[in-house]
């Protein structure tokens, strides 16, 4: 079975312009999560979708972020323009939906995207 | 609010020692569930166990152990026999109701296995 798949692996950009990620979760997974990784630290949610809909985007900064998930499938994370602060590890993650009275189902991740902004 | 705490930067043993690594967590939910995930190199987070708050039974799979302890709020795990493919990065994680159920991770632990 096929992980979670994220393109571009590593971008390097000038401060000011604007870039792109995208990831295509686990088939089956209709929920997907979107984390950021400073080094030297864990990952810290972006966003996250349920199917189609952000159902936490509290954390995403929303005057340069900003995401989708057209047709509950993959998903795209934009940043524009970027600056210097957001160079990090974008990592995205997929799971099977929460269930119901508190259980929870782990999320699996991919590999990131290596973002560096010049 | 909910924390994870991982005392330990770094740890560095020579292959076939044990490692034991520590996570620290706080939460006001009475149902959470605790998480280890491993990050080698590449980058990946690699999802390895999760622990519910109602099961406090302890399991050995493979050379990888944990100890859970509601009674001091830790979520310990081992490697034993350490080989040199468990370098990593591990992360301890803790998600319940009252984060909304995001993930909390602790700032992970550097395991360097020497040959």
């Amino acid at each position: 079975e096929a992980g979670v798949v994220q393109s571009p692996r590593y971008k390097i950009i000038e401060k000011k312009q604007p870039v792109a990620f995208w990831c295509n979760p686990i088939s089956g997974h209709n929920t997907l999560y979107w984390y950021r990784q400073n080094l030297g630290q864990g990952p810290e949610l972006l966003i996250r979708y349920e199917n189609e809909e952000a159902v936490d985007d509290s954390q995403l900064p929303k005057d340069r972020f900003s995401a989708e998930r057209l047709k509950g499938v993959d998903s795209t994370l934009k940043i524009q323009p970027a600056e210097l602060g957001d160079s990090a590890v974008y990592l995205c993650a997929s799971s099977l939906a929460l269930g119901g009275g508190d259980t929870y189902n782990e999320q699996f991740f991919g590999p990131g995207t290596r973002l560096t902004v010049l | 609010a909910q924390k994870v705490t991982q005392a330990q930067t770094e740890i560095s043993v020579v292959e076939k020692e044990d490692v034991t690594l520590d996570c620290v967590y706080e939460t006001r939910d009475t149902t959470y569930y605790l998480f280890w995930y491993k990050q080698p190199p590449s980058g990946e987070l690699v999802f390895l166990i999760r622990r519910n708050s109602f099961d406090e039974q302890n399991e050995i799979s493979g050379r990888y152990s944990w100890n859970f302890q509601k009674s001091t709020s830790s979520f310990n795990f081992t490697i034993t026999a350490s080989q040199v493919v468990d370098s990593a990065v591990y992360f301890c994680a803790l998600i319940g109701r009252s984060n909304d159920y995001k993930l909390s991770f602790g700032a992970g632990t550097t395991v360097t296995v020497r040959a």
